[in-house]
């Protein structure tokens, strides 16, 4: 299994360009995040989907659009890039191992916008 | 917003040291806590899920208790070594919304040989 894998690892945007960040896992796990990572601040939520067509907000999610077409991918669309989106970009999957759900996340996209 | 909270920020400790940090959220529609250790240019790893008041898990030197009536839980590390450096992040599940986790702003532990 190649678990949870994201493309691109690095990229660099202009300002209004727009993006999509990919996002795939092979674990058939029902539950895909979105999440942000800024210094001080931990992780955020941006967009999560609970299976394939079903997508809500979480935190922080103004400036990106997500949609699961699918259960293995989980692609988020920038819109038109802004400087506060600079960040590393975590995806994760889960599943209800006994009712909770663990998280595997893939290896990050770190996003420069300037 | 849930308000997660994790105390301290950083940890600098020496190899040997026995070390200590605090995980603080909202104890009302509380489901499941869990803890990630995070090493520098790696992703999260889990280390522990814990759902019930008075749990204690462990994994080698590390250990991690959970009071849901206070809302706080612990985590220990035993005799630190210089490998146990990194993030350790604490997030929080609330029931009804699996999969949906608040994540605190982690504590960086430093361990020097």
């Amino acid at each position: 299994n190649a678990g949870v894998t994201q493309t691109p690892k690095f990229q660099v945007l202009k300002t209004g360009q727009s993006m999509t960040l990919q996002c795939a896992q092979d674990m058939n796990h029902e539950y895909m995040s979105w999440y942000r990572q800024d210094p001080g601040m931990g992780l955020r939520l941006i967009h999560y989907s609970v299976g394939a067509g079903i997508t809500d907000q979480g935190e922080v999610p103004n400036g990106y659009n997500v949609s699961r077409s699918t259960t293995e991918d989980f692609p988020l669309r920038l819109l038109s890039a802004a400087p506060s989106q600079t960040s590393v970009y975590f995806c994760a999957s889960s599943y209800s191992a006994g009712g909770t759900y663990e998280q595997y996340f893939g290896p990050g996209t770190r996003l420069t916008v300037t | 917003i849930l308000n997660v909270e994790q105390s301290p920020q950083s940890l600098h400790v020496q190899e040997g040291d026995s070390t200590n940090f605090t995980c603080s959220f909202p104890s009302s529609n509380f489901y499941a806590l869990h803890w990630y250790r995070w090493e520098t240019a790696k992703s999260p790893e889990a280390l522990f899920v814990m759902t019930l008041n008075g749990d204690e898990k462990k994994k080698g030197r590390i250990s991690a208790t959970l009071n849901t009536k206070e809302g706080y839980s612990y985590l220990y590390i035993k005799g630190s070594q210089p490998e146990d450096s990194a993030t350790y992040l604490c997030a929080l599940e609330n029931y009804n919304q699996g999969g949906k986790l608040i994540f605190g702003q982690g504590t960086e532990l430093s361990v020097k040989p």
